[in-house]
């Protein structure tokens, strides 16, 4: 069976310090691949989304970038953290080929800007 | 642009209850209709899904009817309990499968 995996759950980080967020995915080969951002008690903001290796679609411009060194690995990045990054983060998979599409969500890691 | 619409915002049942909440699209080309159930510090998760060849879809206490004409689907919660306090967000997606899009979320609160 597939398996998300991100990590660390929760970060606190000073403004201005750099980030690196981890996503990877098991039991699957060629996934989607996206990362989110939920605000408090708001909805679901798409960042990035990825089709393949080194292929990263942003929606968003902001402060953040992401990359897919490897199939089934996606990092979301930051050189210097804003206070307005606060949130929390959530990466996903979804598989190309399925009839039926929808995204598996991983556990999710709360950024706290400080 | 918000291309899923969600309502109400926020909800509160009585256990026992039926929790309804609603959501509206415009892109007549989603072929796809996931709801996702999402409780504090998790990530979301599947809920319950639909494609809008059928008008309803019932999984033990939960249901999704769908009205194709009118580009509205619903989620019902029958016998609503406190476990099922949590955040609800409907989502649509489009036969290419690379994009999601949700509702802005409903909180969901069922009163013991």
């Amino acid at each position: 069976s597939q398996t998300i995996h991100q990590w660390p759950a929760t970060l606190v980080q000073p403004v201005g310090s750099p980030l690196s967020l981890e996503c990877t995915v098991e039991g699957t080969s060629n996934p989607n691949l996206y990362w989110y951002r939920q605000a408090a008690g708001r909805g679901l903001q798409l960042l990035f989304y990825s089709v393949g290796i080194g292929q990263i679609s942003s929606e968003v411009p902001q402060n953040l970038s992401a990359s897919r060194p490897q199939d089934r690995q996606f990092i979301l990045s930051s050189k210097k953290l804003l206070l307005s990054d606060s949130g929390f983060y959530l990466c996903a998979w979804s598989d190309p080929r399925g009839g039926n599409t929808e995204a598996f969500f991983g556990q999710g890691t709360r950024l706290t800007v400080v | 642009q918000q291309q899923v619409k969600q309502s109400p915002q926020s909800l509160i049942v009585q256990k026992g209850g039926i929790s309804i909440i609603n959501c509206a699209y415009e892109n007549t080309a989603f072929d796809y209709f996931p709801w996702y159930q999402q409780f504090p510090g998790k990530g979301p998760a599947l809920l319950i899904a639909i494609r809008p060849d059928v008008s309803e879809k019932k999984e033990g206490r939960f249901t999704i009817s769908f009205n194709k004409s009118a580009k509205q689907f619903s989620l019902h919660i029958m016998d609503s309990q406190p476990g099922d306090s949590a955040t609800y967000f409907c989502a649509a997606s489009l036969p290419a499968g690379n994009q999601f899009y949700f509702g802005t979320g409903t909180s969901l609160t069922v009163i013991p």
